[in-house]
Protein backbone atom coordinates (compact mmCIF):
# COMPACT_ATOMS: atom_id res chain seq x y z
CA UNK A 1 0.00 0.00 0.00
CA UNK A 2 1.34 3.56 -0.88
CA UNK A 3 1.82 5.92 2.10
CA UNK A 4 2.49 9.29 1.31
CA UNK A 5 4.22 11.46 4.04
CA UNK A 6 4.46 14.83 4.16
CA UNK A 7 6.30 17.38 6.85
CA UNK A 8 6.31 19.64 8.42
CA UNK A 9 2.17 19.23 8.70
CA UNK A 10 2.68 23.29 9.72
CA UNK A 11 4.95 25.61 8.67
CA UNK A 12 5.09 29.23 10.14
CA UNK A 13 7.96 31.64 8.41
CA UNK A 14 8.98 35.33 8.09
CA UNK A 15 8.43 37.25 4.94
CA UNK A 16 11.72 37.14 3.15
CA UNK A 17 12.74 33.17 4.32
CA UNK A 18 13.60 30.43 2.11
CA UNK A 19 12.15 27.49 3.19
CA UNK A 20 11.51 23.53 2.19
CA UNK A 21 9.06 21.16 2.48
CA UNK A 22 9.47 17.41 1.99
CA UNK A 23 7.21 14.57 0.30
CA UNK A 24 8.29 11.18 1.17
CA UNK A 25 6.62 7.87 -0.53
CA UNK A 26 6.88 4.15 0.11
CA UNK A 27 6.16 2.48 -3.13
CA UNK A 28 8.10 3.34 -6.86
CA UNK A 29 5.68 6.01 -8.77
CA UNK A 30 6.08 7.54 -11.90
CA UNK A 31 4.57 10.98 -10.86
CA UNK A 32 4.11 13.65 -8.46
CA UNK A 33 1.74 16.47 -7.97
CA UNK A 34 1.75 19.55 -5.84
CA UNK A 35 -1.07 20.78 -5.11
CA UNK A 36 -1.87 24.16 -3.36
CA UNK A 37 -5.21 25.06 -1.17
CA UNK A 38 -6.37 28.52 0.04
CA UNK A 39 -9.39 27.89 2.83
CA UNK A 40 -12.31 27.32 1.84
CA UNK A 41 -10.94 26.72 -1.96
CA UNK A 42 -10.41 23.76 -3.93
CA UNK A 43 -7.07 21.95 -5.31
CA UNK A 44 -5.20 24.06 -7.67
CA UNK A 45 -2.12 22.21 -9.60
CA UNK A 46 0.89 23.91 -8.91
CA UNK A 47 3.35 20.94 -10.45
CA UNK A 48 3.24 17.49 -12.09
CA UNK A 49 7.08 15.90 -12.31
CA UNK A 50 7.13 13.19 -14.38
CA UNK A 51 10.40 11.94 -14.07
CA UNK A 52 13.68 11.45 -11.84
CA UNK A 53 15.61 14.63 -12.09
CA UNK A 54 12.25 16.24 -12.47
CA UNK A 55 12.91 20.16 -11.55
CA UNK A 56 9.45 22.54 -12.01
CA UNK A 57 9.69 26.49 -10.77
CA UNK A 58 6.98 29.04 -10.58
CA UNK A 59 7.61 32.22 -9.28
CA UNK A 60 9.26 31.80 -5.64
CA UNK A 61 8.16 27.83 -5.81
CA UNK A 62 10.58 25.32 -7.34
CA UNK A 63 9.32 21.13 -7.28
CA UNK A 64 12.06 18.69 -7.74
CA UNK A 65 11.40 14.89 -7.72
CA UNK A 66 14.21 11.97 -6.58
CA UNK A 67 12.63 8.62 -7.58
CA UNK A 68 15.25 6.42 -5.83
CA UNK A 69 15.17 8.34 -2.97
CA UNK A 70 11.30 8.61 -3.22
CA UNK A 71 11.26 11.97 -2.02
CA UNK A 72 10.08 15.72 -3.69
CA UNK A 73 10.82 18.86 -2.31
CA UNK A 74 8.80 21.90 -2.97
CA UNK A 75 11.20 24.74 -1.71
CA UNK A 76 10.05 28.24 -1.38
CA UNK A 77 12.23 31.27 -1.65
CA UNK A 78 12.08 34.66 -0.21
CA UNK A 79 8.36 34.03 0.71
CA UNK A 80 5.95 36.65 0.65
CA UNK A 81 2.25 36.62 2.26
CA UNK A 82 0.36 35.34 -0.52
CA UNK A 83 1.80 32.48 -0.08
CA UNK A 84 0.00 31.36 2.81
CA UNK A 85 -2.35 28.57 1.96
CA UNK A 86 -2.08 24.52 2.38
CA UNK A 87 0.17 22.22 0.25
CA UNK A 88 -0.67 18.95 -0.67
CA UNK A 89 1.89 16.17 -2.19
CA UNK A 90 -0.11 13.55 -4.05
CA UNK A 91 1.94 10.77 -5.63
CA UNK A 92 0.19 7.92 -8.35
CA UNK A 93 1.20 4.24 -7.35
CA UNK A 94 1.97 1.79 -10.21
CA UNK A 95 0.27 1.62 -13.91
CA UNK A 96 -3.16 2.85 -12.12
CA UNK A 97 -4.39 6.48 -12.31
CA UNK A 98 -4.91 6.16 -8.27
CA UNK A 99 -3.50 9.18 -6.09
CA UNK A 100 -2.33 8.86 -3.00
CA UNK A 101 -2.22 12.26 -1.24
CA UNK A 102 0.18 13.43 1.92
CA UNK A 103 -1.65 15.16 4.89
CA UNK A 104 -0.92 18.76 3.34
CA UNK A 105 1.49 21.35 4.71
CA UNK A 106 -0.20 24.63 6.46
CA UNK A 107 1.73 27.63 5.49
CA UNK A 108 1.78 30.49 6.96
CA UNK A 109 4.28 33.77 6.53
CA UNK A 110 4.13 36.32 8.81
CA UNK A 111 5.14 39.81 7.54
CA UNK B 1 -14.78 25.68 -21.07
CA UNK B 2 -16.20 24.75 -17.73
CA UNK B 3 -13.68 22.08 -16.57
CA UNK B 4 -15.41 19.88 -13.70
CA UNK B 5 -18.23 21.55 -12.26
CA UNK B 6 -20.02 19.80 -9.09
CA UNK B 7 -23.33 21.01 -7.76
CA UNK B 8 -24.76 21.68 -4.84
CA UNK B 9 -21.93 23.46 -3.13
CA UNK B 10 -23.31 23.08 0.15
CA UNK B 11 -26.02 20.38 1.62
CA UNK B 12 -27.32 19.54 4.73
CA UNK B 13 -29.25 16.31 5.35
CA UNK B 14 -30.56 14.02 8.07
CA UNK B 15 -29.47 10.37 8.88
CA UNK B 16 -30.55 8.18 7.11
CA UNK B 17 -31.45 10.32 3.87
CA UNK B 18 -30.03 9.47 0.73
CA UNK B 19 -28.67 11.77 -2.36
CA UNK B 20 -26.55 12.03 -5.32
CA UNK B 21 -23.60 14.75 -5.79
CA UNK B 22 -23.61 15.21 -9.10
CA UNK B 23 -19.96 15.69 -10.81
CA UNK B 24 -19.58 17.12 -15.06
CA UNK B 25 -16.80 17.68 -16.99
CA UNK B 26 -16.44 19.09 -20.53
CA UNK B 27 -12.68 17.91 -21.25
CA UNK B 28 -13.69 14.40 -22.58
CA UNK B 29 -11.33 12.71 -20.13
CA UNK B 30 -11.59 8.91 -19.20
CA UNK B 31 -10.32 9.28 -15.93
CA UNK B 32 -12.79 10.35 -13.03
CA UNK B 33 -12.32 10.40 -9.53
CA UNK B 34 -14.22 11.31 -5.94
CA UNK B 35 -12.21 12.53 -2.76
CA UNK B 36 -13.19 13.35 0.91
CA UNK B 37 -11.27 15.59 2.60
CA UNK B 38 -11.43 15.91 6.50
CA UNK B 39 -9.56 18.00 8.35
CA UNK B 40 -6.07 16.65 8.97
CA UNK B 41 -6.63 13.96 6.71
CA UNK B 42 -5.77 15.38 3.28
CA UNK B 43 -7.49 13.91 0.30
CA UNK B 44 -9.13 10.05 0.35
CA UNK B 45 -9.75 8.70 -2.63
CA UNK B 46 -13.35 7.28 -2.67
CA UNK B 47 -13.80 5.89 -6.18
CA UNK B 48 -12.78 6.43 -9.24
CA UNK B 49 -13.19 5.73 -13.09
CA UNK B 50 -11.08 4.65 -15.95
CA UNK B 51 -14.47 5.46 -18.62
CA UNK B 52 -18.03 5.14 -19.23
CA UNK B 53 -19.02 1.54 -17.69
CA UNK B 54 -15.86 1.04 -15.46
CA UNK B 55 -15.90 1.86 -11.98
CA UNK B 56 -13.64 0.47 -9.00
CA UNK B 57 -13.54 1.23 -5.57
CA UNK B 58 -10.76 3.85 -3.58
CA UNK B 59 -9.47 3.89 -0.45
CA UNK B 60 -12.69 5.07 1.63
CA UNK B 61 -15.65 3.52 -0.61
CA UNK B 62 -18.23 2.19 1.98
CA UNK B 63 -21.39 3.99 2.18
CA UNK B 64 -21.23 5.26 -1.44
CA UNK B 65 -21.88 4.16 -4.73
CA UNK B 66 -21.28 5.51 -8.31
CA UNK B 67 -21.84 4.88 -12.04
CA UNK B 68 -20.70 6.21 -15.25
CA UNK B 69 -23.04 5.85 -17.92
CA UNK B 70 -21.34 8.98 -20.00
CA UNK B 71 -17.67 10.12 -20.32
CA UNK B 72 -19.10 13.49 -19.03
CA UNK B 73 -20.68 12.70 -15.55
CA UNK B 74 -19.79 10.67 -13.04
CA UNK B 75 -21.89 11.20 -10.15
CA UNK B 76 -21.64 9.88 -6.46
CA UNK B 77 -24.36 8.59 -4.26
CA UNK B 78 -25.28 8.13 -0.74
CA UNK B 79 -27.38 5.53 -0.09
CA UNK B 80 -28.34 6.08 3.97
CA UNK B 81 -26.19 9.01 4.96
CA UNK B 82 -24.17 9.18 8.63
CA UNK B 83 -22.47 11.74 10.63
CA UNK B 84 -19.06 10.50 9.57
CA UNK B 85 -19.74 11.05 6.26
CA UNK B 86 -20.13 14.55 6.98
CA UNK B 87 -17.16 16.01 4.48
CA UNK B 88 -16.17 18.40 1.71
CA UNK B 89 -16.27 16.44 -1.27
CA UNK B 90 -14.42 17.02 -4.62
CA UNK B 91 -14.87 15.61 -7.95
CA UNK B 92 -11.90 15.23 -10.10
CA UNK B 93 -10.36 14.48 -13.54
CA UNK B 94 -6.95 13.78 -15.16
CA UNK B 95 -5.81 14.76 -18.79
CA UNK B 96 -4.00 11.57 -20.64
CA UNK B 97 -1.47 14.85 -21.86
CA UNK B 98 0.84 15.86 -19.24
CA UNK B 99 -1.39 14.02 -16.78
CA UNK B 100 -2.96 17.28 -14.87
CA UNK B 101 -5.42 16.77 -13.12
CA UNK B 102 -8.13 19.10 -12.40
CA UNK B 103 -10.59 19.46 -9.51
CA UNK B 104 -13.80 20.50 -9.01
CA UNK B 105 -14.97 23.32 -6.94
CA UNK B 106 -16.12 21.08 -4.12
CA UNK B 107 -19.27 20.20 -1.95
CA UNK B 108 -19.51 20.67 1.60
CA UNK B 109 -21.64 18.07 2.92
CA UNK B 110 -23.23 18.18 6.43
CA UNK B 111 -25.11 15.15 8.42
CA UNK B 112 -26.70 15.87 11.26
Amino acid sequence: ELKVEQNPLFLSMQEGKNYTIYCNYSTTSDRLYWYRQDPGKSLESLFVLLSNGAVKQEGRLMASLDTKARLSTLHITAAVHDLSATYFCAVRGGSNYKLTFGKGTLLTVNP
Amino acid sequence: NAGVTQTPKFQVLKTGQSMTLQCAQDMNHEYMSWYRQDPGMGLRLIHYSVGAGITDQGEVPNGYNVSRSTTEDFPLRLLSAAPSQTSVYFCASLSPVGGEQYFGPGTRLTVT
